[in-house]
């Protein structure tokens, strides 16, 4: 069964130190990876993906993934967090194989918390 | 180019009723998916609508349903709702085949307490 597992439900870091937030998968074939940010009663926005080709893809804000396949990990990155980063991040995956459409996998994501 | 568009953003029913929530996807897209988000379970699929067409579901029960329309918007349905069914939901599209580019772009959410 195709799953994602974010071992951290929290991540505390002080702004200016790089953070790290954790995210292993299990599917079978390639998958898409994807990050997503949530801010309070507001919806998900995509902050980066890994379809193919290089291993560390960049995104938005500053935040930076490795896919990192003999692990089985896409762990999300920035050199230097800011007060603004603390939100909801959320892991997904997406198979291409046996799988017609769109559905994602989500993680129960990671609460990250910036402090001043 | 507008984003995904859902509403209500909020509503409240009581147990017993039944609710229907709207998606307007973004222009040219023409698969719509939904999403449960509950603090409990996280988010959830609940089904997703290609060209009219359900064409993956989730775990859902019955009372959980879906349409969607010639021009893309789609609607999700909830029956006999459970105080269990309050949640947010979140619907997001993508434009599968040639201009896919993998992402899912999601709305705003509604917002459903159930009493």
């Amino acid at each position: 069964a195709q799953s994602v597992a974010q071992p951290e439900d929290q991540v505390n870091v002080a702004e200016g130190n790089p953070l790290t937030v954790k995210c292993t998968y299990s599917v079978s074939g390639n998958p898409y990876l994807f990050w997503y940010v949530q801010y309070p009663n507001r919806g998900l926005q995509f902050l980066l993906k890994y379809i193919t080709g290089d291993n560390l893809v960049k995104g938005s804000y500053g935040f930076e993934a490795e896919f990192n396949k003999s692990q089985t990990s896409f762990h999300l990155k920035k050199p230097s967090a800011l007060v603004s980063d603390s939100a909801l991040y959320f892991c997904a995956v997406r198979a291409l194989q046996n799988q017609a459409g769109t559905a994602l996998i989500f993680g129960k994501g990671t609460t990250l918390s910036v402090s001043s | 180019k507008a984003g995904v568009t859902q509403t209500p953003r909020y509503l409240i029913k009581t147990r017993g009723q039944q609710v229907t929530l709207s998606c307007s996807p973004i222009s040219g897209h023409r698969s719509v998916s939904w999403y449960q988000q509950t603090p409990g379970q996280g988010l959830q699929f609940l089904f997703e609508y290609f060209s009219e067409t359900q064409r993956n579901k989730g775990n859902f029960p019955g009372r959980f349903s879906g349409r969607q329309f010639s021009n893309s918007r789609s609607e999700m349905n909830v029956s006999t709702l459970e105080l269990g069914d309050s949640a947010l939901y979140l619907c997001a599209s993508s434009n599968p085949g040639q201009g896919d580019t993998g992402e899912l772009f999601f709305g705003e959410g509604s917002r459903l307490t159930v009493l």
